[in-house]
């Protein structure tokens, strides 16, 4: 079967920095995505893994491993506008699977 | 276009009435995908096009629901005989995907939000 957890919600205070884990048993790999969605929006594209390792874009930084099925998006210096929806997604062959989601609140 | 295009971004049905939902990719983009939200869960893959053919409709909930895709580009999802249940934001999306090893970013419209009543 195909599976991919991820935490329900979490909450972090602004400036801290805060790791939203995700696991996954998929039939196919070829590739890891992070997207972030804010309420009543579509999901926003914001990191890609396919070989182990860290990936860092800005403030955003991606981990995977593919050996234990695990990836890790990490956010510093959270700020109030990074309230959101994170979704992993793995995309075998050719269709993207989701996560449902980790709600994330930044507290002031 | 410059980004993926959904049209009606809103639509209020009576049940039992049929709908169509309208997806223009990203120029250039050969995959298409519509996925279904419903409120507060995450996102349920319904269709996958590759040009004009559709190679994986596992996801359609039932056979009320059809999606086609004409000349490599727009695609349209109809749903028949409207239910309830069927309300939920309609995601299309696309990429420039060409072959199953590639890795191609997908990228979302702003939906299709659509309430059975």
């Amino acid at each position: 079967g195909q599976n991919i957890d991820q935490p329900t919600e979490m909450t972090a205070t602004e400036g801290a920095i805060v790791q939203i884990n995700c696991t996954y048993q998929t039939s196919g790999f070829n590739g890891l995505f992070w997207y972030q969605q804010h309420a009543g929006e579509a999901p926003t594209f914001l990191s890609y893994n396919v070989l182990d390792g860290l990936e860092e874009k800005g403030r955003f930084s991606s981990f995977l491993s593919r050996s234990k099925g695990y990836s890790y998006l990490l956010l510093k210096e959270l700020q109030m506008k990074d309230s959101a929806s994170y979704l992993c997604a793995v995309r075998g062959t050719y269709k993207y699977i989701f996560g449902t989601g980790t709600r994330l609140k930044v507290l002031a | 276009g410059a980004g993926v295009s959904q049209s009606p971004s809103n639509k209020v049905t009576e049940k039992g009435k049929d709908v169509e939902l309208r997806c223009d990719p990203i120029s250039g983009h050969t995959a298409l995908y519509w996925y279904r939200q419903s409120l507060g869960q995450g996102l349920e893959f319904l269709i996958y096009f590759q040009g004009n053919s559709a190679p994986d409709k596992s996801g359609l909930p039932s056979d009320r629901f059809s999606a086609e895709r004409t000349g490599g580009s727009v695609s349209t999802l109809t749903i028949q005989r409207t239910q309830q249940e069927d309300s939920a934001v309609y995601l299309c999306a696309s990429s420039q995907q060409t072959d199953s090893n590639s890795g191609n970013t997908i990228y979302f419209g702003e939906g299709s939000w659509l309430t059975v009543v």
